[in-house]
């Protein structure tokens, strides 16, 4: 079945880590979307990309870096430099040649220790 | 700049009682709507989108909304609600086609008593 996996679930993060959260799509969709989901905040977006090779920040990109060097993948890695990373984060993807909604993942819960 | 307003932040409903969520947006020009149902620990579902035509737009399990320009109003309704309903709710406002810059709303939160 086509869809979009995260991993890991659950990931836990030491002071001045960088960690990498995985995005992998079989939907042949061109745009991927990062996501970042805090109680009553709705969801916030990170990065986004619409091509291999390209990429663009979103509202919140401070503290975060991705890469798109397939299309089928989107890591995000949240670097030492975001001070607050706790959080549930989403992935997302469309496609880009109708007006099709965004599918997501099924998240990875970050968590400091 | 677009955004969405949710109102309610949680909503309790009997099991078999009516439901209405509400959604507000403000948008430029025509926009594309949707509803996403999230439970606990797991990504967003699509339930039904709106772009153009029939403002009544019908979704997956049971669920309707209705689309009104005038009050800028996109709300989510279901005739009966059952106990599998309870998640959180987001109404998304954002343009057609190409990149999506969608806007989410904060969520509400829907709980079933039997």
């Amino acid at each position: 079945d086509g869809g979009i996996t995260q991993s890991p679930k659950y990931l836990f993060r030491k002071e001045g880590q960088n960690v990498t959260l995985s995005c992998e799509q079989n939907l042949n969709h061109d745009a991927m979307y990062w996501y970042r989901q805090d109680p009553g905040q709705g969801l916030r977006l990170i990065y986004y990309s619409q091509i291999v090779n390209d990429f663009q920040k979103g509202d919140i990109a401070e503290g975060y870096s991705v890469s798109r060097e397939k299309k089928e993948s989107f890591p995000l890695t949240v670097t030492s430099a975001q001070k607050n990373p706790t959080a549930f984060y989403l992935c997302a993807s469309n496609a880009l040649d109708s007006n099709q909604p965004q599918h997501f993942g099924d998240g990875t819960r970050l968590s400091i220790l | 700049a677009q955004s969405v307003t949710q109102p309610d932040i949680h909503i309790t409903v009997s099991e078999g009682a009516s439901l209405e969520l509400r959604c507000n947006y403000s948008y430029g020009a025509t926009p594309y709507l949707f509803w996403y149902v999230q439970s606990p620990g797991q990504g967003l579902q699509l339930l039904l989108k709106y772009f153009s035509g029939d403002t009544l737009v019908q979704g997956i399990k049971g669920f309707e909304a209705e689309f009104k320009r005038s009050q800028s109003s996109f709300n989510l309704r279901k005739p009966s609600v059952h106990w599998s309903d309870a998640a959180e709710y987001f109404c998304a406002v954002g343009a057609s086609g190409g990149y999506q810059k969608v806007t989410f709303g904060t969520g509400t939160k829907l709980q079933v008593i039997p």
